[in-house]
Order: structure tokens, then sequence, then C-alpha cells
């Protein structure tokens, strides 16, 4: 089983939809939580940190659901610019971002 | 504040050969991490330097992979003998503590034919 697993997509969008992406970990020990993503051929760029709580940042908003080990990122008002792929990302260590654990991402491709 | 640089950007080597991957970390970054992308997977954490000290090397493929970062600036990625296998994309990230956001470098390509 994958430590962290995500639907590959790809999400085809027309611009201004709401779109949400899951994710799944394995590892109950598993302390810290992040969406990055990452643009066609570049490296990965930090998107957002997930809370327990829950967190928003502008049209973005993510969710962790510990008891189920189930993340997700919402997208809402989708822009061409958010054509990319989604990375969730884990951590075992708390407090810390330490050694990334990575899924293999979900494709947006959002369309005029 | 320039960031994290790798160099080459691509490589294209015949397996048996041996390459040497840079990174340049961000300036004042004590952590450095590499990382391989190969296709169709996901990324995997390599190994974790603190200074110039290796703080975690449990990604390490095998002993044909060899990281140093001599002086706690640069590193390198030394794989000797490539094999076929070896063929990836491989980011380095920096941070300046462990607790703090990791940033990637472009990523080197390696080809092994």
């Amino acid at each position: 089983r994958k430590e962290v697993e995500q639907d590959p997509g790809p999400f085809n969008v027309p611009e201004g939809a709401t779109v949400a992406f899951n994710c799944t970990y394995s590892n109950s020990a598993s302390q810290s939580f992040f969406w990055y993503r990452q643009d066609c051929r570049k490296e990965p760029k930090l998107l957002m940190s997930v809370y327990s709580s829950g967190n928003e940042d502008g049209r973005f908003t993510a969710q962790l659901n510990r008891a189920s080990q189930y993340i997700s990122l919402l997208i809402r008002d989708s822009k061409l610019s958010d054509s990319a792929t989604y990375l969730c990302v884990v951590t075992m260590y708390g407090g810390s971002q330490g050694n990334l654990i990575f899924g293999k991402g979900t494709k947006l491709s959002v369309k005029p | 504040e320039a960031g994290v640089t790798q160099f080459p950007s691509h490589s294209v080597i015949e397996k048996g050969q041996t390459v040497t991957l840079r990174c340049d970390p961000i300036s004042g970054h004590d952590n450095l991490y590499w990382y391989r992308r190969v296709m169709g997977k996901e990324i995997k954490f390599l190994l974790h330097f603190v200074k110039e000290s290796k703080q975690d090397e449990s990604g390490m493929p095998n002993n044909r992979f060899l990281a140093e970062r001599t002086g706690g600036t640069y590193s390198t990625l030394k794989v000797q003998p490539a094999e076929l296998e070896d063929s990836g994309v491989y980011f380095c990230a920096s941070s300046r503590t462990n607790a703090d956001t990791q940033y990637f470098g472009p990523g080197t390509r390696l080809t092994v034919l």
C-alpha cells in the first residue's frame, strides 16, 4: 500500500468551477500535512499547510481528518493559472517538515 | 534572494558511466535535502544534510549513490556506476531549519541509456 494515495486525474474543469481533490495516508503516526503545487517540468512549491481545524487561503481550502487519515483540497472559482499537478505531502515529524512523503499527484486542467 | 540552484539541468549518460549532480541551497539554509522522481512514480526522499552532516540517508537506494556536503554549503550527489533505473528527475531542497518550508530547486533530469 502506498504511503500517500491520490486520484491521478486528470480533472478537466471550466474556468470558475469548484474542484476538490482527496488524499489518504497510510501511517496514522503522520504529523504534518501539506499541499504542494507542481507545474509541468518545474519544481514542487508549497501551496499550503493543512491543519486539523481546516484552513483557508483565498480560493483554496484544506481539510484534515485524522480519524479517517484523509486530506482534502478545495479550489473555488478556478482560474486558468490553477492548471498544475497538486501533490499531497505528509511528514512523520511533529512541528516540522522533516523528510517529505509525496503522493503521485492529481493533475488539474482548467479550460476557458 | 536567490533560490535553490541545481546543475546540470539535464544529463544524458550511458549505463556504467559516472554522473555528479550539484545543488546550491539558499544562502543560510543549514538543511539540504535530495529527492528523486522516477518516471511514473512519486517523488521520493533520498537524504537529508544538516550543515555538513548526514542527518538521514535512509532513502538512498544503494551504495552506487554518494552524497557529500563539504563545508556545509553546496552538495553533490554522485552516481557511480549509473544504471538504467537511475533515470529520473533529481530535486534538491533547502530550509533554514528542519521546521521551515523546504524550497525546491528546478531539478536535474538524468537519462541513463
